[in-house]
């Protein structure tokens, strides 16, 4: 299985600021990596597919890069809107698997 | 537009079976496998497995496989999970996820809750 380690876990900021969030996958594949945003008792939204494909309707201060076995996931100027946990997720090979989660908190 | 309307919440004994529906609307439904995606009471999120509407033929994480049975009706166009012998720690909210390439689509969640 491909295993997903997030960093940080937690990370505390304040409005405006820049935020990155790492992904580092435990094989090496192209560009079946997703990005997720949780906000409590709500089912998950897909942010970014395919690495660095925003999809339709998510802000453009969000972006995804990376290749290989790191993936990263910014947020240009952080919004009230933006606190909440993201998740990584490789769709390259089944099983499917999810990083463990960040968690963007208020600073 | 495309919806996914799941189940309602259960309550389950431990060892015993439940089963959860999810029904899309909105598009042609043998056109999309449909995955499931669970989240224990704050924790991340846990990939099950996939079925592909069209042909029935299912994918699981080997977490799960002989204890998870994920079935389709095309004539209702429905799709369900069925997980077994049931534990304290299958306690989660369940979700059924439509994939393009990555999950777009996501059903409200079920809670399935493990109690004796």
């Amino acid at each position: 299985d491909i295993q997903m380690t997030q960093s940080p876990s937690t990370l505390s900021a304040s409005v405006g600021d820049r935020v990155t969030i790492t992904c580092r996958a435990s094989q090496s594949f192209s560009t079946w990596l997703a990005w997720y945003q949780q906000k409590p008792g709500k089912a998950p939204k897909l942010l970014i597919s395919k690495a660095s494909n925003l999809e339709r309707g998510v802000p453009s201060r969000f972006s995804g890069s990376g290749s290989g076995t790191e993936f990263t996931l910014t947020i240009s100027s952080l919004q009230p809107d933006d606190f909440a946990t993201y998740y990584c997720q490789q769709y390259n090979r089944y099983p499917w698997t999810f990083g463990q989660g960040t968690k963007v908190e208020i600073k | 537009q495309v919806q996914l309307v799941q189940s309602g919440a259960e309550v389950e004994k431990p060892g015993a079976s439940v089963r959860i529906s999810c029904k899309p609307s909105g598009y042609f439904f043998t056109n999309y496998d449909i995955h499931w995606v669970r989240q224990a009471p704050g924790q991340g999120l846990e990939w099950m497995g996939s079925i592909n509407p069209s042909g029935g033929s299912t994918t699981s994480a080997q977490k799960f496989q002989g204890r998870v049975n994920m079935t389709r009706d095309t004539s209702t166009s429905t799709v369900s999970l069925e997980l077994s012998s049931l534990t304290s720690e299958d306690t989660a909210v369940y979700y059924c996820a439509r994939a393009s390439s990555a999950l777009f689509y996501w059903g409200q969640g079920t809670l399935v809750t493990v109690s004796s």
